[in-house]
């Protein structure tokens, strides 16, 4: 199994909702990421778990709060957001990087729109 | 930040060969290459990365300049399904490894 998943595949909200969006691997990877995709630019890196630890954190609000609560799931908590956080939400996984040059396996994504 | 410098965009017949140019030029030592694409409503996908050596698999080949400070990554006959933003990165082996740095990538079209 080389897939990771992404629930929901659409998310609309207020500014005054609280929603998650969920992200799960099984290929025993220790490394989770969150990226953000606006339209016509390139995914942006949001955060980094690495064996299940907070390890990179790209001055992200704290609006978004992300936690992984196994080696399997990652989950991105959405609180008070703004229109302008509408976008595409990538999850990805890999190896810890150990020297080595580990791909990443993204998800096909939640597109949210925040009204 | 590390920077890479691509064409926006390409154009490709089927079936043909297609280079894809990509310039790091400040590119360390203890930089990886690394190439994903991005098809439409996709998330991005792995396709193939290099040191120093040329690198291939079977989704194609990484031509990797002598001085490193540009490659090329080759599909050898493109097909519709090929059709994605290409994206050429920068990725230091050591510290914090983990991070993939995109830049504004090369979309790709491809013509029957």
């Amino acid at each position: 199994d080389t897939e990771v998943t992404q629930t929901p595949k659409h998310l609309v909200m207020g500014m005054t909702n609280k929603k998650s969006l969920k992200c799960e691997q099984h290929m025993g990877h220790r490394a989770m990421y969150w990226y953000k995709q606006k339209a016509k630019k390139p995914p942006e890196l949001m955060f980094v778990y690495s064996y299940e630890k907070l390890s990179i954190n790209e001055s992200v609000p704290s609006r978004f709060s992300p936690e992984c609560p196994n080696s399997s799931l990652l989950n991105l908590h959405l609180h008070a957001l703004q229109p302008e956080d509408s976008a595409l939400y990538l999850c990805a996984s890999s190896q810890p990087s150990s020297g080595r040059a580990n791909e990443q396996f993204f998800g096909p994504g939640t597109r949210l729109t925040v009204l | 930040d590390a920077k890479t410098t691509q064409p926006n965009s390409m154009e490709s017949n089927e079936e043909e060969p297609v280079h894809l140019p990509c310039n790091h030029s400040t590119i360390s030592g203890t930089d990886y290459i690394h190439w994903y694409r991005q098809l439409p409503s996709q998330g991005p996908e792995y396709v193939i990365h290099g040191l120093t050596s040329n690198v291939n698999n079977r989704m194609a080949s990484l031509a990797i300049a002598e001085d490193r400070k540009s490659s090329t990554l080759i599909l050898h006959r493109a097909t519709l399904r090929d059709a994605a933003v290409y994206y050429c990165i920068r990725r230091n082996s050591g510290g914090s490894n983990y991070k993939l740095t995109f830049g504004k990538g090369t979309l790709l079209t491809v013509n029957p």
